[in-house]
């Protein structure tokens, strides 16, 4: 078991574009969250998809998007994108009763220039 | 509100010394906490969480409702320990986790 995948690991964006993050869950695993980690902070909890369905989220815009597909991966979508969302993403993966034992993927750098 | 709140951003401790990251928490009902641990050029890990009790790596945590405070500690530290530590806080069995701001724990031969 590869444990939580995500790709790409490293992405440079200019400002406005739009992103597509990627993740797939450790191997069992039915929940995916992700994790915007500014520098210097600890990670911020963005949302979590659960049957497909979005079940949580964060204090984030609409442009924050995602989606869960039936073989649990999930996708984070970024729109209009801006300086301020240069940071490491990280999807985690757990069961949906204990959500918060979770393990991590390696994280995706997201740099807007 | 829910908060994680880890006061110190660096922490240096002599080989040998006994070691004290400290957290407290913000909740109003029975969180669950955790730590989770972050090696140079590893991912983000769970290192242990309050309601199994146990000791992983040395490292013990006791939960201290009174205190709203989930320190943890070690006796002895080792210079394998250098790492970032997060104390997280997760409100119910399927919900999101809260961090810390986390604590960079720098162990010194």
């Amino acid at each position: 078991d590869a444990g939580v995948t995500q790709s790409p690991t490293h992405l440079i964006k200019t400002r406005g574009q739009q992103v597509t993050l990627r993740c797939s869950p450790k191997s069992g695993h039915d929940t995916v969250s992700w994790y915007q980690q500014a520098l210097g902070q600890g990670p911020q909890f963005i949302f979590q998809y659960y049957e497909e369905e979005e079940r949580q989220r964060g204090n984030f815009p609409d442009r924050f998007s995602g989606h869960q597909f039936p073989n649990y991966s999930s996708e984070l979508n970024v729109n209009a994108l801006l300086l301020g969302d240069s940071a490491l993403y990280l999807c985690a993966s757990s069961f949906q009763t204990g959500a918060a034992v979770a393990f991590f993927g390696q994280g995706t750098r997201l740099t807007v220039v | 509100a829910q908060r994680v709140t880890q006061p110190e951003k660096l922490l240096s401790v002599f080989k040998g010394a006994p070691v004290e990251l400290k957290c407290n928490y913000s909740y109003s009902g029975s969180p669950e906490l955790f730590w989770y641990v972050q090696y140079s050029r590893q991912r983000l890990q769970l290192l242990l969480r309050h309601i199994s009790r146990e000791s992983i790596k040395g490292f013990t945590a006791d939960l201290n409702k009174g205190e709203t405070s989930f320190h943890l500690k070690k006796p002895f530290a080792q210079e394998e320990d250098s790492a970032m530590y997060y104390c997280a806080l997760g409100a119910n069995r399927d919900d999101k986790i809260i961090f810390g701001k986390g604590t960079r724990l720098h162990i010194l031969p």
